[in-house]
């Protein structure tokens, strides 16, 4: 079946300027994750989607970054006024019940390159 | 603060060697932990998924051991392959939330 699938593949803007970063969990995947890989980092959890519980932005490095999920299923990272550092892979993962017991599923990711 | 860290950071071995890989966490309050493998430009595959309950699982070559007490899991490959090169990746799910804490990964390469 289909797995998690994200776009764009590769990003490359300016600085200052907003991107908006889309994920498509695999379906029926009701948890839904961002995380960040970048080289001085590793790799970094964002934030994190259950249902219709609030999200847990608790990894969000700035208020530039923001993130929704509509209708439990596609999400959409936003980065606003971006940065240099704000260059990385971004990755999408999902997962059927509540994470902590289950497997995530990763997307391909999103090279954000920001000049 | 959960650290995770991963030993070696590189590792090349001859085609058809066992070996073994590290991985150490800070706090041993874990629901579970997570072997994954990254290639080149691409995102993470799922390897093998250790609850906290469990000491080990196995899928092929493939066996992942869990220590919680002391910290510790160890992924075992056997007989290993060209195609088994790739950067694994140790994660944990860790009490107060359900997000991912990555190790810093091993990059393995497997020579013909």
């Amino acid at each position: 079946g289909a797995g998690v699938s994200q776009s764009p593949s590769n990003k490359v803007t300016e600085k200052g300027k907003d991107v908006e970063l889309r994920c498509d969990p695999i379906s029926g995947h009701t948890a839904l994750y961002w995380y960040r890989q970048s080289l001085g980092q590793g790799l970094e959890f964002l934030i994190y989607f259950q249902g219709n519980s609030a999200p847990d932005k608790s990894g969000l490095p700035s208020d530039r970054f923001s993130a929704e999920r509509t209708g439990g299923s596609v999400s959409t990272l936003t980065i606003q006024r971006t940065q240099q550092e704000d260059s990385a892979v971004y990755l999408c993962a999902s997962s059927l019940l509540r994470g902590g017991t289950d497997t995530q599923y990763f997307g391909p990711g999103t090279r954000l390159t920001v000049l | 603060k959960q650290e995770v860290t991963q030993i070696p950071a590189a590792l090349s071995v001859p085609e058809g060697e066992n070996l073994v890989l590290n991985c150490s966490f800070t706090d041993s309050a874990i629901y579970n932990l997570q072997w994954f493998r990254q290639d080149p430009g691409k995102g993470l595959t799922s390897l093998l998924l250790i609850q906290s309950s469990q000491r080990e699982q196995t899928s092929g070559r493939l066996n992942a051991s869990l220590d919680k007490s002391s910290g510790r899991s160890t992924l075992y490959i056997a007989a290993s392959q060209p195609g088994d090169s790739a950067t694994y990746l140790c994660a944990v799910i860790a009490g107060g939330g359900n997000k991912l804490t990555f190790g810093t990964g091993t990059q393995l390469k497997v020579e013909l």
